[in-house]
């Protein structure tokens, strides 16, 4: 079965710092992989994706993330943090059967931004 | 504005109550998903629907039904609300695999006392 583990519940960086969120995932194929942003009482963003091809992949707000497949590991990347980032950000792994794209997600990461 | 309509935002039920959690999509999307959220549990597949007139188990079925209506419109019902069904659900649609990406609505927070 799928799975997705990020190690990482609370994480706390100042404004300007870089930051890093792990993710790895369990997938028996070729994954698609997907990270999500929730600010408070809001709904899921998609931040970027991966089907194939490139393994640094960028996406929107500055951030990036870079697959790699003999890690297992699909890692979220800002090069300098702003004050907005502060959100919940979850990794996700697609199972496609029929049609349908069925996410399993991680637990999700917590990100604090101090001024 | 296109995107995933939920209804309604916010429930409060009593235990034992039933009721129906309306989702709309105007994507012309094949499949739709219900998920909930708990805290520091990520969000976990309800139940999906692949395409009109199927509908699957995802996860945590256990206490919900779904109906497809139709190709737009996907609901999710309790038909006897328990406390462990608090959470905030999530209804999502996608178009093809492997070339869409998946649309959440805002989400609906259910709270059973």
């Amino acid at each position: 079965a799928q799975s997705v583990t990020q190690p990482d519940i609370h994480i706390t960086v100042s404004e300007g710092a870089s930051l890093e969120l792990r993710c790895n995932y369990s997938y028996g194929a070729t994954p698609y992989l997907f990270w999500y942003v929730q600010s408070p009482g809001q709904g899921l963003q998609l931040l970027l994706k991966y089907f194939s091809g490139d393994t640094l992949v960028q996406g929107i707000k500055g951030f990036e993330a870079e697959f790699k497949r003999s890690q297992s590991s699909f890692n979220l990347r800002k090069p300098s943090v702003h004050w907005s980032d502060a959100a919940e950000y979850f990794c996700a792994v697609a199972a496609t059967r029929g049609g349908s794209e069925k996410l399993v997600f991680g637990k999700g990461t917590k990100l604090t931004v101090n001024p | 504005n296109a995107g995933v309509t939920q209804t309604p935002k916010f429930q409060v039920l009593k235990t034992g109550q039933s009721m129906t959690l309306q989702c709309a999509q105007d994507m012309n999307h094949n499949s739709m998903y219900w998920y909930r959220q708990d805290p520091g549990m990520g969000l976990r597949l309800i139940y999906y629907s692949a395409s009109e007139g199927t509908t699957d188990k995802g996860e945590v079925p256990n206490g919900y039904n779904v109906s497809r209506l139709n190709k737009r419109e996907f609901s999710l019902r309790l038909e006897s609300a328990a406390p462990s069904q608090t959470s905030v659900y999530f209804c999502a649609s996608s178009a093809t695999a492997g070339v869409s990406r998946t649309i959440f609505g805002q989400g609906t927070r259910l709270t059973v006392v």
